[in-house]
């Protein structure tokens, strides 16, 4: 069956540093979305990648699907303590009628 | 809009119980899902809907049942509750179209955390 990996499982960074995420899938993916969690909350959408070697940016965040639509990564440049949660990719195979969740990055910053 | 509502917030249930977990939306989405998230894990689909009427299986969705008799609620039944469905329960909704799910932004609720001891 389908699975989507992410990694690394938790970062810790200064205040200020950068972060990222990774995520991959067994198989090709169709589309990739990103959400983010914060503690004790629910997921809540940030993107969503189409086309291969897309790559979209939001502020300080930096999306990319990869050339394959295998893989996807999140970077965020300068971390600040609102950043704080966990992000999950989540993926959509071919003709499945599912999406499937990557296990999350749970993203501590120390101010 | 109120988006995603879901009750109760908080539930603890004894081994061979029953409960229903309710969700609703008010953003006319034709679209609604339940997932479980258990602890340090990510979200696995359990059921879902295209439409009042149209139910289908998710990937874990031994255990329970759902209905859908209108666009707004999608009511999660827990039959004979077990430890192994501890968890977190999120309810969310999304445009659909003739789209495949997982084609669209998903609006989550803010979730109900079921115990069962």
């Amino acid at each position: 069956g389908q699975q989507v990996m992410q990694i690394p499982q938790y970062q810790h960074v200064q205040e200020g540093e950068d972060f990222t995420t990774y995520c991959n899938s067994s198989t090709t993916l169709s589309n990739i979305q990103w959400y983010k969690q914060r503690p004790g909350g629910h997921p809540v959408f940030l993107i969503q990648l189409v086309k291969s070697g897309e790559v979209k940016k939001q502020k300080r965040l930096t999306f990319q699907f990869g050339e394959a639509k295998k893989n996807s990564s999140l970077h965020i440049t300068a971390t600040q303590t609102t950043d704080v949660g966990t992000y999950f990719c989540a993926g959509r195979s071919g003709g499945a009628n599912n999406l499937f969740f990557g296990t999350g990055t749970r993203l501590t910053v120390i101010p | 809009n109120a988006g995603v509502t879901q009750t109760p917030k908080f539930r603890i249930l004894k081994i061979g119980q029953s409960m229903t977990l309710q969700c609703t939306q008010d953003m006319n989405h034709n679209y609604m899902y339940w997932y479980r998230q258990d602890p340090g894990m990510g979200l696995k689909l359990i059921y879902y809907s295209v439409g009042a009427g149209i139910t289908d299986k998710g990937e874990v969705p031994n255990g329970y049942n759902v209905s859908r008799s209108t666009t707004e609620d999608f009511p999660l039944r827990l039959e004979l509750a077990a430890p192994s469905q501890t968890s977190v329960y999120f309810c969310a909704s999304s445009y659909g179209g003739r789209a495949l799910i997982g084609s669209y932004e998903q609006y989550f609720g803010p979730g109900t955390r079921l115990t069962v001891t």
